[in-house]
């Protein structure tokens, strides 16, 4: 099956810089998923990314699904976005369960 | 549309009870996941529905662990004998169309402990 590995595992900002946050995946796939676990544990869809950019306020996601990988980027971070970040996979490419990355942990100063 | 619904969101038990987690899903979804959460494993798919009907449970632990879905708008998931190992927070997830790979939503989970 599909294997999808995460970079950095932790990342510690001050509020207001900006980050990147990595998902390689193993196969090809037409369908990646971003997710935000907030510090109550609640799992929060960002993003719905088989190619290409999308943007939500100062969140965006770009996926590269020729190359397997997709970019999660966070600029003006702010406390609130401190959590844990999942990029998930379909198990079989195209169908099937989703498989999830062990996350990256994100913690924001004030 | 509520989202995802989840009941209860916490249970504390002791080892040998047994446990019933309940799931509604979104109107209109026609799939539906259950998941486990811990730290030492991250989460993990237990076992999902397409309409009502399962597709892939190889992930139930055992045969203590089992799932229903009895119609569109209603799963179980029950643990019968429950043992300390399964404490975890269980997610249920549902999607609609797109094999199944479709935009996930979760509900906000059950945290279960087993003394």
């Amino acid at each position: 099956g599909i294997q999808v590995e995460q970079s950095p595992p932790d990342l510690i900002l001050q509020e207001g810089a900006n980050s990147t946050l990595r998902c390689n995946f193993s196969d090809s796939v037409n369908n990646l998923q971003w997710f935000h676990q907030n510090p109550w544990g609640q799992l929060i869809n960002l993003f719905y990314i088989p190619s290409g950019t999308k943007q939500n306020g100062r969140l965006s996601a770009t996926t590269v699904a020729t190359e397997r990988y997709s970019l999660l980027y966070i600029s003006s971070s702010q406390t609130t976005d401190s959590g844990v970040y999942f990029c998930a996979a379909p198990l079989g490419g195209s169908q099937g369960n989703l498989i999830f990355g062990k996350g990256t942990k994100l913690s924001v100063k004030p | 549309d509520a989202g995802v619904i989840q009941s209860p969101r916490h249970e504390v038990t002791e080892m040998g009870q047994e446990v019933t987690l309940r799931c509604k899903p979104i109107s209109g979804h026609d799939y539906l996941f259950w998941y486990r959460q811990t730290m030492m494993r991250g989460l993990e798919l237990l076992i999902y529905f397409n309409n009502n009907v399962p597709i892939d449970d190889s992930g139930m632990p055992e045969d203590r662990f089992s799932a229903k879905m009895p119609n569109a708008s209603f799963s179980t998931l029950k643990i019968q004998p429950s043992e300390p190992r399964d404490s975890a927070v269980y997610f249920c997830a549902s999607s609609r169309g797109r094999s199944g790979t479709g935009e996930l939503f979760f509900g906000e989970g059950s945290r279960l402990t087993v003394l």
